[in-house]
């Protein structure tokens, strides 16, 4: 079944640091792709999204590019401040009418001032 | 912004006991889901529910558990007899379509604790 694999964490890291977390996914379809970052605390909150190949989703200075040729959607931003440690979730949904998302497990950022 | 609402946010219960998750989802979505995170684990998916009708349900999903929208607001999860292992955060999601492309839209969760 379709399935998203995404880096072990924890990540630790200065802030300013240039942040990169790996994503790569496993689907029979054509899913759309999509990180959610969850605060401590807090719920899951979508942080962006791509919906087809070449599609770039950014939102509050995170990237990432939906790369068919290479199965992956790894999430980027140029300059990490503290207020984005967090757990990141790599998802996924069946392009065809999928009901369900299908989520990585998850890895921690932790921002030191 | 409409958001999900879970209640309650925290629920201990007994072994064996019956809990009611609810959740209202956003006002002019049409699908709704259910999640689970054990601690330290993935989210996984557990239920979708559309037109009165479960359309999707995970392995998890026995019939220990049930959904139901009784109202035009709640969406409600109910675990019928628990079991430790039930222990887990909860997500209710909506989403406008059903569509892939759609994003859920996630709750903050009901962390439930079975002793």
């Amino acid at each position: 079944g379709d399935s998203v694999t995404q880096m072990e964490g924890p990540v630790t890291l200065s802030e300013e640091a240039f942040l990169t977390i790996n994503c790569t996914y496993t689907a029979t379809g054509y899913p759309s792709l999509f990180w959610y970052v969850q605060y401590p605390g807090e719920g899951l909150q979508l942080l962006l999204k791509a919906t087809k190949a070449d599609d770039k989703g950014s939102n509050k200075g995170f990237e990432a590019t939906y790369r068919k040729e290479t199965t992956s959607f790894h999430l980027e931003k140029g300059s990490v401040q503290v207020s984005d440690s967090a757990v990141y979730f790599c998802a996924l949904t069946e392009g065809t009418g999928g009901f369900k998302t299908i989520f990585g497990a998850g890895t921690r950022l932790f921002v030191k001032a | 912004e409409p958001e999900v609402t879970q209640t309650p946010s925290h629920q201990v219960t007994q072994m064996g006991q019956e809990v009611i998750l609810r959740c209202v989802p956003i006002s002019n979505h049409l699908y709704f889901y259910w999640y689970r995170q054990i601690l330290g684990q993935k989210v996984e998916f557990l239920v979708s529910f559309y037109n009165n009708e479960i359309s999707e349900k995970s392995e998890i999903f026995d019939d220990q558990f049930s959904v139901e929208r009784p109202d035009g607001s709640n969406f409600t999860l109910k675990i019928r007899s628990t079991k430790l292992e039930d222990s887990a955060m909860y997500f209710c999601a909506s989403s406008a379509q059903g569509r892939g492309n759609q994003p859920q839209h996630f709750g903050d969760g009901t962390r439930l604790s079975i002793l």
